[in-house]
């Protein structure tokens, strides 16, 4: 079983403070998605990370890969309420399907 | 353009009774997963099906079935819940299965709860 680890679990901070939020495994992935998910929906795709050391930028969002394939992290700068939500980091899986292992999920909540 | 829809949104049933769960794909996706998602937890894969065919299977018993329709919707079934089955089934949908980095897109889910 590819487990992901997730840290912290849950995370309350002030409006405009960072943060930063780990995934990490034993296993190598081939891919590495994150993901975020609102109370009565569905998780909805932020980014997918595919190379070692890769960074990804998305406006105040920042993603890193570990260089060998076993982490990543997420950096939020100058959070907003509306970065509110559960964060989940989710690893490819086999070849051939869309099994994603998805990692225990970081609830943030920003005070306004 | 619509996208990925499930019924019911929400349901109850009691222990032993058995559930059926429906999804009908984004327009032009072929691929259809199915996930559990236990409060407080991530989702946890249990099927995929691609052009009707099972591609992937999760850890989850016998109990726990699906299939794919000609027009790509697809139906879980749960028999003989046990309390441990109550969550939120998510359905997600993709192109094509396999790559590497192919988006899922998601429902809002089935909400479960066994009483």
């Amino acid at each position: 079983t590819q487990l992901l680890e997730q840290s912290p679990q849950f995370l309350s901070i002030q409006e405009g403070e960072n943060l930063t939020v780990y995934c990490n495994s034993s296993s190598v992935f081939s891919s590495l998605q994150w993901y975020r998910q609102e109370p009565g929906e569905g998780p909805v795709l932020l980014v997918t990370v595919v190379t070692g050391g890769e960074v990804k930028k998305l406006k105040r969002l920042t993603f890193q890969f570990g260089d060998a394939r076993k982490d990543s992290s997420l950096h939020i700068t100058a959070a907003q309420p509306g970065d509110t939500g559960l964060y989940l980091c989710a690893g490819g899986g086999q070849t051939g399907a869309n099994n994603l292992f998805f990692g225990t999920g970081t609830r943030l909540t920003v005070i306004p | 353009d619509a996208g990925v829809t499930q019924s019911p949104t929400h349901l109850i049933k009691t222990r032993g009774q058995h559930v059926t769960l429906r999804c009908s794909p984004i327009s032009g996706h072929k691929s259809v997963s199915w996930y559990q998602q236990v409060l407080g937890q991530g989702p946890q894969f249990i099927f995929q099906y691609y052009e009707k065919e099972e591609r992937g299977r999760g850890n989850f018993p016998d109990r726990f079935s699906a299939r794919q329709f000609p027009n790509y919707s697809s139906e879980l079934n749960v028999n003989a819940l046990l309390l441990g089955d109550s969550a939120l089934y998510l359905c997600a949908s993709t192109k094509t299965p396999g790559h590497l980095t192919g988006e899922l897109f998601f429902g809002e889910g089935s909400r479960l709860t066994v009483l």
